[in-house]
């Protein structure tokens, strides 16, 4: 089966940094991706993760470790805009579909 | 290069009714994808289809839900004798190969259904 389990909510300041982290337990592993959500929006595409490291994305940055079943995403130099639901999501061994977390919810407050 | 296209974006329908959703994907890309998203929930994969085939439908409920993706036309997500139960953001995603793609997939704007 697939499991992913990310924080429900994050509130950080303007300016700081937030990392959400992103645990998962699935049958195959074909890369991970985290999406960005406003409320009442489509789902938009921040980063892909198939290999470990570290992928950097101007403010946004995503980390993978396979052998641990962890991924966190980092948010730099929080903006307004920035509050959003943040996805993190698995594609299976076969690679047609996405399993996702429940989402965290981020408040930038000024 | 219009995005993937879903209509209508807000849908009432009756308890009993039926609601059909559809989905126009990206140009060039011949895999389409729904999920259904809940209030305050994820997104959960509900069917996987390439034109005239159903690839993954394992999360699809067994009664009242089908979905098809003709050689002309749109996908739709049709449910029949909706039910409170049914409310809910659902979207489709396409793509030009499977998932195991840096690109991942692009998301329509969602359909927005309210069964009173």
């Amino acid at each position: 089966g697939q499991n992913i389990d990310q924080p429900t909510e994050m509130t950080a300041t303007e300016g700081a940094i937030v990392q959400i982290n992103c645990t998962y337990q699935t049958s195959g592993f074909n890369g991970l991706f985290w999406y960005q959500q406003h409320a009442g929006e489509a789902p938009t595409f921040l980063s892909y993760n198939v290999l470990d490291g570290l992928e950097e994305k101007g403010r946004f940055s995503s980390f993978l470790s396979r052998s641990k079943g962890y991924s966190y995403l980092l948010l730099k130099e929080l903006q307004m805009k920035d509050s959003a639901s943040y996805l993190c999501a698995v594609s299976g061994a076969a690679g047609n579909k996405l399993t996702f977390g429940g989402g965290t919810r981020v408040l930038v407050k000024p | 290069n219009a995005g993937v296209m879903q209509n209508p974006r807000h849908l009432v329908r009756r308890r009993g009714q039926e609601a059909r959703l559809r989905c126009s994907p990206m140009k060039g890309h011949s895999h389409v994808y729904w999920y259904r998203q809940l209030p305050e929930e994820g997104l959960k994969f509900m069917v996987y289809l390439q034109k005239e085939n159903i690839i993954d439908e394992s999360g699809m409920p067994k009664e009242r839900f089908s979905a098809e993706f003709p050689k002309e036309g749109p996908s739709i997500l049709r449910i029949q004798q909706v039910v409170r139960g049914d409310s809910a953001a659902y979207f489709c995603a396409s793509s030009p190969v499977n998932t195991g793609s840096i690109d991942g997939y692009t998301f329509g704007s969602g359909t927005r259904l309210t069964v009173v």
